[in-house]
Protein backbone atom coordinates (compact mmCIF):
# COMPACT_ATOMS: atom_id res chain seq x y z
CA UNK A 1 0.00 0.00 0.00
CA UNK A 2 1.48 2.92 -1.11
CA UNK A 3 -0.94 5.22 -0.29
CA UNK A 4 -1.81 8.40 1.48
CA UNK A 5 -4.89 9.33 2.16
CA UNK A 6 -6.67 12.58 2.78
CA UNK A 7 -10.12 12.96 4.22
CA UNK A 8 -12.45 15.44 3.43
CA UNK A 9 -11.37 16.46 -0.31
CA UNK A 10 -13.26 19.08 -0.50
CA UNK A 11 -13.95 21.65 2.94
CA UNK A 12 -15.78 24.58 3.05
CA UNK A 13 -15.77 26.30 6.24
CA UNK A 14 -16.55 30.04 7.68
CA UNK A 15 -14.50 32.16 9.57
CA UNK A 16 -16.14 31.07 13.25
CA UNK A 17 -15.63 27.16 12.41
CA UNK A 18 -13.44 24.75 13.73
CA UNK A 19 -12.72 22.04 11.39
CA UNK A 20 -10.13 19.07 11.23
CA UNK A 21 -8.00 18.14 8.17
CA UNK A 22 -7.07 14.21 8.36
CA UNK A 23 -4.18 12.11 6.77
CA UNK A 24 -3.29 8.23 6.91
CA UNK A 25 -0.54 6.63 5.78
CA UNK A 26 0.18 2.77 6.18
CA UNK A 27 3.76 2.69 4.88
CA UNK A 28 5.65 2.68 8.11
CA UNK A 29 6.91 5.71 7.45
CA UNK A 30 8.29 8.21 10.13
CA UNK A 31 7.91 11.27 8.55
CA UNK A 32 5.12 12.99 7.93
CA UNK A 33 4.00 16.15 6.39
CA UNK A 34 1.72 19.39 5.67
CA UNK A 35 1.68 21.66 2.85
CA UNK A 36 -0.15 24.32 1.46
CA UNK A 37 -0.58 25.33 -2.03
CA UNK A 38 -2.42 28.54 -3.43
CA UNK A 39 -3.80 28.08 -7.07
CA UNK A 40 -1.23 28.77 -9.36
CA UNK A 41 1.77 28.37 -6.92
CA UNK A 42 3.95 25.73 -5.79
CA UNK A 43 3.13 23.54 -2.06
CA UNK A 44 4.46 25.34 0.53
CA UNK A 45 6.07 23.36 3.94
CA UNK A 46 3.68 24.23 7.09
CA UNK A 47 4.81 20.95 9.27
CA UNK A 48 7.10 18.67 9.62
CA UNK A 49 6.66 15.56 12.33
CA UNK A 50 9.40 12.90 12.81
CA UNK A 51 8.53 9.68 15.08
CA UNK A 52 5.49 11.30 15.73
CA UNK A 53 7.04 14.77 17.19
CA UNK A 54 6.74 18.31 15.77
CA UNK A 55 10.17 18.67 14.36
CA UNK A 56 9.90 22.03 11.66
CA UNK A 57 7.31 24.62 12.01
CA UNK A 58 7.75 26.67 9.42
CA UNK A 59 6.38 30.28 11.26
CA UNK A 60 2.73 28.84 10.65
CA UNK A 61 -0.15 31.00 12.08
CA UNK A 62 -0.86 29.60 15.76
CA UNK A 63 -5.11 29.04 13.80
CA UNK A 64 -3.05 25.84 12.46
CA UNK A 65 -2.43 23.36 15.06
CA UNK A 66 -0.91 20.05 13.87
CA UNK A 67 -1.32 16.66 15.81
CA UNK A 68 0.32 13.29 15.14
CA UNK A 69 -1.96 10.86 17.48
CA UNK A 70 0.21 7.90 16.21
CA UNK A 71 2.87 6.98 13.40
CA UNK A 72 0.10 6.43 10.82
CA UNK A 73 -1.83 9.39 12.06
CA UNK A 74 -1.43 13.46 10.87
CA UNK A 75 -4.07 15.99 11.71
CA UNK A 76 -4.24 19.56 11.07
CA UNK A 77 -6.77 21.51 13.42
CA UNK A 78 -8.24 24.85 12.16
CA UNK A 79 -9.76 27.11 13.68
CA UNK A 80 -10.83 30.95 13.37
CA UNK A 81 -9.24 31.04 9.39
CA UNK A 82 -9.26 33.74 7.14
CA UNK A 83 -10.32 33.68 3.99
CA UNK A 84 -6.60 34.18 2.48
CA UNK A 85 -6.13 30.53 4.31
CA UNK A 86 -8.28 29.60 1.24
CA UNK A 87 -5.93 26.48 -0.81
CA UNK A 88 -5.05 23.14 -1.06
CA UNK A 89 -3.71 21.37 1.61
CA UNK A 90 -1.48 18.66 1.26
CA UNK A 91 -0.41 15.76 3.38
CA UNK A 92 2.81 13.91 2.64
CA UNK A 93 4.96 11.21 3.98
CA UNK A 94 8.36 9.80 3.43
CA UNK A 95 10.83 7.19 4.65
CA UNK A 96 12.65 10.32 6.01
CA UNK A 97 16.02 8.94 5.09
CA UNK A 98 18.65 10.69 2.95
CA UNK A 99 17.56 10.19 -0.17
CA UNK A 100 14.07 9.11 0.04
CA UNK A 101 10.90 10.06 -2.33
CA UNK A 102 7.69 11.89 -0.31
CA UNK A 103 4.31 10.20 -1.45
CA UNK A 104 1.78 13.02 -1.41
CA UNK A 105 -2.41 12.56 -0.52
CA UNK A 106 -4.58 14.13 -3.10
CA UNK A 107 -5.16 17.19 -0.75
CA UNK A 108 -8.09 19.05 0.83
CA UNK A 109 -9.38 22.07 -1.13
CA UNK A 110 -10.28 24.24 1.60
CA UNK A 111 -12.43 27.22 1.23
CA UNK A 112 -13.00 29.71 4.11
CA UNK A 113 -16.26 31.84 3.49
CA UNK B 1 10.55 29.68 1.16
CA UNK B 2 10.62 28.78 -2.27
CA UNK B 3 14.39 27.71 -3.87
CA UNK B 4 14.08 29.54 -6.91
CA UNK B 5 12.33 29.96 -10.96
CA UNK B 6 11.53 27.07 -12.95
CA UNK B 7 11.91 28.05 -17.04
CA UNK B 8 9.88 27.94 -18.99
CA UNK B 9 6.71 28.71 -16.56
CA UNK B 10 4.73 27.39 -19.32
CA UNK B 11 5.57 25.13 -22.16
CA UNK B 12 3.51 23.77 -25.16
CA UNK B 13 4.29 21.01 -27.17
CA UNK B 14 3.17 18.74 -29.90
CA UNK B 15 2.45 15.14 -28.85
CA UNK B 16 6.12 13.04 -29.90
CA UNK B 17 8.11 16.09 -29.04
CA UNK B 18 10.78 16.29 -26.54
CA UNK B 19 10.01 18.52 -23.61
CA UNK B 20 12.96 20.25 -21.46
CA UNK B 21 12.34 21.93 -18.32
CA UNK B 22 14.89 24.01 -16.27
CA UNK B 23 15.08 24.53 -12.42
CA UNK B 24 17.11 26.44 -10.62
CA UNK B 25 17.82 26.86 -6.81
CA UNK B 26 20.10 28.83 -4.30
CA UNK B 27 20.93 27.08 -0.72
CA UNK B 28 23.61 23.77 -1.09
CA UNK B 29 21.04 20.26 -1.41
CA UNK B 30 21.23 16.91 -0.44
CA UNK B 31 19.23 15.93 -3.15
CA UNK B 32 16.95 17.33 -5.76
CA UNK B 33 13.85 15.87 -6.87
CA UNK B 34 10.98 15.95 -9.70
CA UNK B 35 7.67 15.81 -9.19
CA UNK B 36 4.47 15.91 -11.81
CA UNK B 37 0.70 17.34 -10.13
CA UNK B 38 -2.47 16.53 -12.16
CA UNK B 39 -4.80 19.19 -12.20
CA UNK B 40 -4.19 21.06 -9.12
CA UNK B 41 -4.28 17.48 -7.16
CA UNK B 42 -1.68 15.29 -5.18
CA UNK B 43 1.98 15.50 -6.63
CA UNK B 44 3.50 12.50 -7.71
CA UNK B 45 6.96 11.67 -7.50
CA UNK B 46 9.37 11.21 -10.83
CA UNK B 47 12.82 10.95 -9.78
CA UNK B 48 15.82 11.91 -7.47
CA UNK B 49 19.13 12.91 -8.60
CA UNK B 50 22.03 12.77 -5.43
CA UNK B 51 24.11 15.93 -4.78
CA UNK B 52 27.14 13.91 -6.04
CA UNK B 53 25.73 12.65 -9.34
CA UNK B 54 25.10 14.69 -12.72
CA UNK B 55 22.71 12.27 -14.89
CA UNK B 56 19.92 10.21 -14.46
CA UNK B 57 17.34 8.40 -16.74
CA UNK B 58 13.84 6.72 -16.17
CA UNK B 59 12.14 5.28 -18.88
CA UNK B 60 11.38 8.48 -20.78
CA UNK B 61 13.06 10.94 -18.18
CA UNK B 62 16.19 12.29 -17.93
CA UNK B 63 17.64 14.73 -15.16
CA UNK B 64 20.49 16.65 -15.15
CA UNK B 65 22.07 17.76 -11.98
CA UNK B 66 24.72 20.78 -12.30
CA UNK B 67 25.53 21.87 -8.50
CA UNK B 68 28.15 24.50 -9.55
CA UNK B 69 24.96 26.27 -11.31
CA UNK B 70 22.77 25.32 -8.43
CA UNK B 71 20.64 24.08 -11.11
CA UNK B 72 18.88 21.07 -12.52
CA UNK B 73 17.09 19.92 -16.09
CA UNK B 74 14.24 17.86 -16.83
CA UNK B 75 14.13 15.96 -20.38
CA UNK B 76 10.99 13.95 -21.14
CA UNK B 77 10.96 12.16 -24.25
CA UNK B 78 8.56 11.33 -26.75
CA UNK B 79 6.00 13.11 -25.14
CA UNK B 80 2.24 12.26 -24.95
CA UNK B 81 -1.21 13.64 -23.96
CA UNK B 82 -0.85 12.58 -20.67
CA UNK B 83 2.42 14.14 -19.80
CA UNK B 84 -0.23 17.33 -19.57
CA UNK B 85 0.70 18.35 -16.30
CA UNK B 86 2.41 20.83 -13.88
CA UNK B 87 6.20 19.77 -12.93
CA UNK B 88 8.25 20.37 -9.80
CA UNK B 89 11.62 20.49 -8.98
CA UNK B 90 12.09 20.11 -4.91
CA UNK B 91 15.29 20.37 -3.30
CA UNK B 92 15.84 18.37 0.48
CA UNK B 93 18.70 18.72 3.13
CA UNK B 94 17.89 15.35 3.44
CA UNK B 95 16.39 13.50 6.59
CA UNK B 96 12.70 14.81 7.15
CA UNK B 97 13.62 18.18 6.55
CA UNK B 98 10.33 18.65 3.88
CA UNK B 99 10.63 19.95 0.33
CA UNK B 100 11.58 23.12 -1.26
CA UNK B 101 9.64 23.59 -4.75
CA UNK B 102 10.28 25.78 -7.38
CA UNK B 103 7.70 27.51 -9.37
CA UNK B 104 6.91 24.79 -11.49
CA UNK B 105 6.25 24.76 -15.43
CA UNK B 106 3.10 23.28 -16.85
CA UNK B 107 3.27 21.10 -20.21
CA UNK B 108 0.53 21.10 -22.31
CA UNK B 109 0.37 18.33 -25.21
CA UNK B 110 -1.03 18.95 -27.78
CA UNK B 111 -2.31 15.96 -29.94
Amino acid sequence: DTEVTQTPKHLVMGMTNKKSLKCEQHMGHRAMYWYKQKAKKPPELMFVYSYEKLSINESVPSRFSPECPNSSLLNLHLHALQPEDSALYLCASSQGGSYTEAFFGQGTRLTVV
Amino acid sequence: SQQGEEDPQALSIQEGENATMNCSYKTSINNLQWYRQNSGRGLVHLILIRSNEREKHSGRLRVTLDTSKKSSSLLITASRAADTASYFCATSGGGADGLTFGKGTHLIIQP
